[in-house]
């Protein structure tokens, strides 16, 4: 079964400082990778997406990510976080579970400091 | 609509009563899925629905946990006599079409006491 790994529980940043978050996958196939954000008490909403094409995926609010196919990664990435930025971060993937449902990392909780 | 509805917010359930939650995803998507969220983090896959038709009920628990999507109507998640365990967030996404983007609902809170 396919698994994600993200390997930061809990990320403190003081505005304007960079994020990077780390996710690596493990499917070995063709891959459809997603980045998630969680609001306190919100519902999960889409960041940004990468099915094929240009592995340097721009989403909304300034995130980034790069699929790095040889490491299996998807790190997500913003120049100067904001306090508004504070959330949960999930990343997903829908390859290789044969009905298409999306297998979650852990999150990764990010908190920046005024 | 242009939303994934779920209703309601919260339910709260004394253990062994019954729980329904409903989802009406966006209007033309083919698939729903049902997610649990334990724990604050951790997504569990529960079941997805091709228009009415079961998808994929792997994740579900055989005895107590049901599920439907009816033509016409808002898809529903029963729980049977339900747990204290069976606390958790419940969350419906809906996409158009296998292995595209999907749209997440505000999910249901649901307290087992």
């Amino acid at each position: 079964a396919q698994s994600v790994s993200q390997h930061n529980h809990h990320v403190i940043l003081s505005e304007a400082a960079s994020l990077e978050l780390g996710c690596n996958y493990s499917y070995g196939g063709t891959v459809n990778l997603f980045w998630y954000v969680q609001y306190p008490g919100q519902h999960l909403q889409l960041l940004l997406k990468y099915f094929s094409g240009d592995p340097l995926v721009k989403g909304i609010k300034g995130f980034e990510a790069e699929f790095i196919k040889s490491k299996f990664s998807f790190n997500l990435r913003k120049p100067s976080v904001q306090w508004s930025d504070t959330a949960e971060y999930f990343c997903a993937t829908n390859s290789g579970a044969g009905s298409y449902q999306l297998t979650f990392g852990k999150g990764t909780k990010l908190s920046v400091i005024p | 609509g242009e939303e994934v509805a779920q209703t309601p917010k919260h339910l709260v359930r004394g253990e062994g009563q019954k729980a329904k939650l409903y989802c009406a995803p966006i209007k033309g998507h083919s698939y729903v899925f049902w997610y649990q969220q334990v724990l604050k983090n951790e997504f569990k896959f529960l079941i997805s629905f091709q228009n009415e038709n079961v998808f994929d009920e792997t994740g579900m628990p055989k005895e107590r946990f049901s599920a439907k999507c009816l033509p016409n109507s808002p898809c529903s998640l029963e729980i049977q006599a339900t747990k204290l365990e069976d606390s958790a967030v419940y969350f419906c996404a809906s996409s158009q079409a296998p292995g595209t983007e999907a749209f997440f609902g505000q999910g249901t809170r649901l307290t087992v006491v």
